[in-house]
């Protein structure tokens, strides 16, 4: 069964607003991480943030952590054309295996 | 961009023949893995190798058997394809930090397979 779960499935927002995208998972994790798909491409890593974290930030990007809840979100501030992609949170529930989410499609319109 | 390769980028094989999908990586990082991209299910663990001949089950494993006999290369083999492995499969390597005790995943770009 899939570790982690996205939400909302699909986004669409204008350029400039910020987006918001959440994934809630089963189990206690070492940390929970952050990728981007472009359409066709593989996924590559956004942010990371450890299981004793609660807060993260890096450029434009925002990951929260509530382990009691087992969620985490996060936000791309002043959104781009460009962030446009698929959003997955991926789970590590030892250092080294990883579990992805079903993703969030983003659509920043110009 | 880390150095992974898939190959074959693309396939198109027919229902009960064995397939081999390669990943190739330049890094000489310890672990890599295979996962499966399908619509509506994200990407799913297949297996994974945390050493030459050291290889583990992920979630969706039925199928599917891997091989790692080099560090750099890392085999995901359909002994019998069949129509429901029709997916995008993506190798990622990891660096597992011993200081953090965890790392990040540096994908390939997919082998798009098609069974018929």
């Amino acid at each position: 069964s899939q570790q982690g779960e996205e939400d909302p499935q699909a986004l669409s927002i204008q350029e400039g607003e910020n987006a918001t995208m959440n994934c809630s998972y089963k189990t206690s994790i070492n940390n929970l991480q952050w990728y981007r798909q472009n359409s066709g491409r593989g996924l590559v890593h956004l942010i990371l943030i450890r299981s004793n974290e609660r807060e993260k930030h890096s450029g434009r990007l925002r990951v929260t952590l509530d382990t009691s809840k087992k969620s985490s979100s996060l936000l791309i501030t002043a959104s781009r054309a460009a962030d446009t992609a698929s959003y997955f949170c991926a789970t590590a529930l030892t250092g080294n295996q990883f579990y992805f989410g079903t993703g969030t499609s983003l659509t920043v319109i110009p | 961009d880390a150095g992974i390769t898939q190959s074959p980028r693309h396939k198109v094989t027919e229902t009960g023949t064995p397939v081999t999908l390669r990943c190739h990586q330049t890094e000489n990082h310890r672990y890599m893995y295979w996962y499966r991209q399908d619509p509506g299910h994200g990407l799913r663990l297949i297996h994974y190798s945390y050493g030459v001949k050291d290889t583990d089950k992920g979630e969706v494993s039925d199928g599917y058997s891997v091989s790692r006999s080099k560090t750099e290369d890392f085999l995901l083999t359909l002994e019998s394809a069949t129509s429901s492995q029709t997916s995008v499969y993506f190798c990622a390597i990891s660096l597992l930090l011993v200081l953090t005790g965890t790392g990040e995943l540096f994908f390939g770009e997919g082998s798009r397979l098609t069974v018929l």
